[in-house]
């Protein structure tokens, strides 16, 4: 089945430095991907629609200069987080469907783990 | 705005029980629904679908019924076992991507 690999899993950094995050479909095409950030006992949060070629999407009230997102090719997606802050310590999760499956599930990466010290 | 919520946040069954987890939402327009398992640290994973022109989608051990009259749909698990245990969401992928809080399914032995 669709396979979608997240790296890292979980990555400590510094407050003002930068971590990239990438999501890729391991064994079909995705024109389109997903990040989506969840804060511990809370629900998952779009962040952005990730688009093979072109920009993001991004939803309301999520900065994208701090979330930077590059789809450069059909089987990876990147999410960087700018000058990161504590606050931004959270578990991001990507996902992406693969369009020549039948049905239209959205199949998710294993999450990154985020802390920002 | 639309929203997908769940009844209940916590839910705890013996071992063998049958579980039933609760969803709501408010977009009429919805026509597709998912469930999905989050087990501690990890990403989703998908369990079943269904679309809005059933009212019942039967997998392993799962079942999901739609009720769209009160807008309302949920996953029935089977003989639930301790590898049950996990946070359940349902999500409306029709138009958005919203999720709803999600139940924390615990499974006593």
């Amino acid at each position: 089945g669709a396979v979608v690999s997240q790296h890292p899993s979980w990555v400590i950094c510094k407050s003002g430095t930068s971590v990239k995050i990438e999501c890729r479909s391991l064994d079909f095409q995705a024109t389109t991907m997903f990040w989506y950030r969840q804060f511990p006992k809370q629900s998952l949060m779009l962040m952005a629609t990730s688009n093979e070629g072109s920009k993001a999407t991004y939803e309301q009230g999520v900065e994208k200069d701090k979330f930077l997102i590059n789809h450069a090719s059909l089987t990876l997606s990147t999410l960087t987080v700018t000058s990161a802050h504590p606050e931004d310590s959270s578990f991001y999760i990507c996902s992406a469907r693969d369009a020549q499956h039948v049905y239209n599930g959205y199949t998710f990466g294993s999450g990154t783990r985020l802390t920002v010290v | 705005g639309e929203s997908v919520g769940l009844h209940l946040p916590t839910l705890s069954v013996q071992e063998g029980d049958n579980s039933i987890i609760n969803c709501a939402y408010s977009n009429s327009a919805s026509d597709y629904f998912i469930w999905y398992k989050q087990e501690s640290g990890k990403g989703p994973q998908f369990i079943i679908d269904i679309r809005s022109n059933m009212d019942k989608r039967q997998g392993q051990r799962v079942t999901v019924l739609l009720n769209k009259t009160v807008k309302h749909l949920s996953l029935q698990i089977a003989a639930t076992q301790p590898g049950d245990s996990a946070v359940y969401f349902c999500a409306d992928l029709g138009n958005q991507f919203y999720f709803g809080t999600g139940t924390s399914l615990t499974v006593i032995p």
